[in-house]
């Protein structure tokens, strides 16, 4: 069974850090290419991040390109989102998806995703 | 553009069939994909491709697209369709993935 829980959301200083963590179980994350999407509250989603499957290419949306880095470790089985200079506009529930088609190199569409975790920055 | 619009919110009867369109430049080259949210649970896929549900999802679901449009068709809509509804396809750089704002369906 697919399983994917994200951590590491909470409150974060304007100009500080997080780092995002989602470990996935049932599939491998290096297999597929893997995303994070946010969504403000009472907003709409927003794609965030993405890496390619295997080499793991990476692409950021405007918005946190500079300022958020995207990576997985294949052993852990687990991706990450590290998120610098953090202001209000980062405040969302951001989730992890997962691409539904294996080795693709760019995102495509998420069969599975995580329950999400709350990002709030504020000082 | 790299945008994807979508009516804020559509209404449909109970048993009756509805259509949520998604405009954008970039439909003209890649297909949608679409998501249903309800409140405090995650997005899940309800069509991806040309026409293509994931499985679980009911046949009721159906995409099509024309032009920059496309749309996902709900046929006989339940109770249980009243959702917020997300478009999802590339940006004009064929990396990037874009959602629309979201089309919030009420079954009345």
């Amino acid at each position: 069974e697919v399983q994917m829980l994200e951590s590491g959301g909470g409150l974060g200083q304007p100009g500080g850090s997080l780092r995002l963590s989602c470990v996935a179980s049932g599939f491998t994350v290096g297999n597929y290419a893997m995303s994070w999407v946010r969504q403000a509250p009472g907003k709409g989603l927003e794609w965030v991040s993405s890496i390619g499957a295997g080499g793991g290419s990476t692409y950021y949306a405007d918005s946190v390109k500079g300022r958020f880095t995207i990576s997985r470790d294949n052993s852990k089985n687990t991706l990450y989102l590290q998120m610098n200079s953090l202001s209000a506009e980062d405040t969302a529930v951001y989730y992890c998806a997962k691409d539904q088609t294996s080795f693709m190199t760019t995102p495509s569409e998420f069969d599975y995703w995580g329950q999400g975790t709350l990002v709030t920055v504020s000082s | 553009s790299s945008e994807l619009t979508q009516d804020p919110a559509v209404s449909v009867a109970l048993g009756q069939t509805v259509r949520i369109t998604c405009q954008g430049d970039s439909l003209r080259t890649y297909y949608a994909s679409w998501y249903q949210q309800k409140p405090g649970q995650a997005p899940l896929l309800v069509i991806y491709g040309k026409n293509n549900r994931p499985s679980g999802i009911p046949d009721r679901f159906s995409g099509s697209s024309s032009g920059n449009t496309a749309s996902l068709t709900i046929t006989g809509a339940h109770a249980g369709d009243e959702a917020d509804y997300y478009c999802n396809s590339r940006d004009s750089t064929g990396n990037h993935l874009v959602f629309g704002g979201g089309t919030k369906l009420t079954v009345l």
